[in-house]
């Protein structure tokens, strides 16, 4: 299957500030990328969809100034917690989706990017 | 966001026995997907399927979209101890670049 990479893997910040999330979509061109946020002991739950050149579509009770997610080439999405607090603090998967050489659209998981904010 | 009902939550079991899990839903979904999700790690894809009624192997594991497109069961034969892990059924409302809906996992322990 195709690769998508995280980075960072993990990251602690302190209260207030920025943390920036890259995803990237390394042998395939990613049309759209997904954004899910993890719980511990939950399942995946989707934060935003964006396709490469557009705005990202926020799910409901999801703030879209909180959560920036920029997505301006078809093998990187970034997603940005801005003034970050513990309640931020979770596992944060994305999702890129693609042909990636089959005849079929597939979306590939990253590794996910633990944040803890202290 | 709305989630798949997903049952068992969680399941203990002997190595060498066989597993089932199923997942439903109260609408149509066109894919179902099941993956499994290792600690600190992002989910990986088992089975897909794509058409109601298919039923798809993948070694020891086997899969079927139901009929009524409503739901999927995952069996896992023969288990081992790597086998443990948490697996989640997703649903796919429309083919392509849409967002999956994803169940609420089940918890697999294997007792060697």
């Amino acid at each position: 299957g195709a690769v998508v990479s995280q980075h960072p893997s993990w990251v602690i910040c302190k209260s207030g500030t920025s943390v920036k999330i890259e995803c990237r979509s390394l042998d395939f061109q990613a049309t759209t990328m997904f954004w899910y946020r993890q719980f511990p002991k939950q399942s995946l739950m989707l934060m935003a969809t964006s396709n490469e050149g557009s705005k990202a579509t926020y799910e409901q009770g999801v703030e879209k100034d909180k959560f920036l997610i920029n997505h301006a080439s078809l093998t990187l999405s970034t997603l940005t917690v801005t003034s970050a607090h513990p309640e931020d603090s979770s596992f944060y998967i994305c999702s890129a989706g693609g042909l990636a050489g089959h005849v079929t659209y597939e979306q590939y998981f990253g590794p996910g990017t633990r944040l803890t904010v202290t | 966001g709305q989630q798949l009902n997903q049952s068992p939550q969680s399941m203990f079991i002997q190595e060498g026995e066989d597993v089932s899990m199923n997942c439903t839903s109260s609408s149509i979904f066109n894919t179902w997907l099941w993956y499994k999700q290792d600690p600190g790690e992002g989910p990986v894809l088992l089975i897909a399927l794509y058409k109601a009624g298919e039923l798809t192997s993948n070694g020891r594991l086997t899969a079927q979209f139901g009929i009524t497109r409503k739901d999927s069961f995952l069996n896992i034969s023969a288990s081992i101890p790597s086998d443990v892990g948490i697996y989640f059924c997703a649903g796919q409302r429309y083919s392509g670049n849409t967002p999956l809906v994803f169940g609420k996992g089940t918890r697999l322990s294997v007792i060697a």
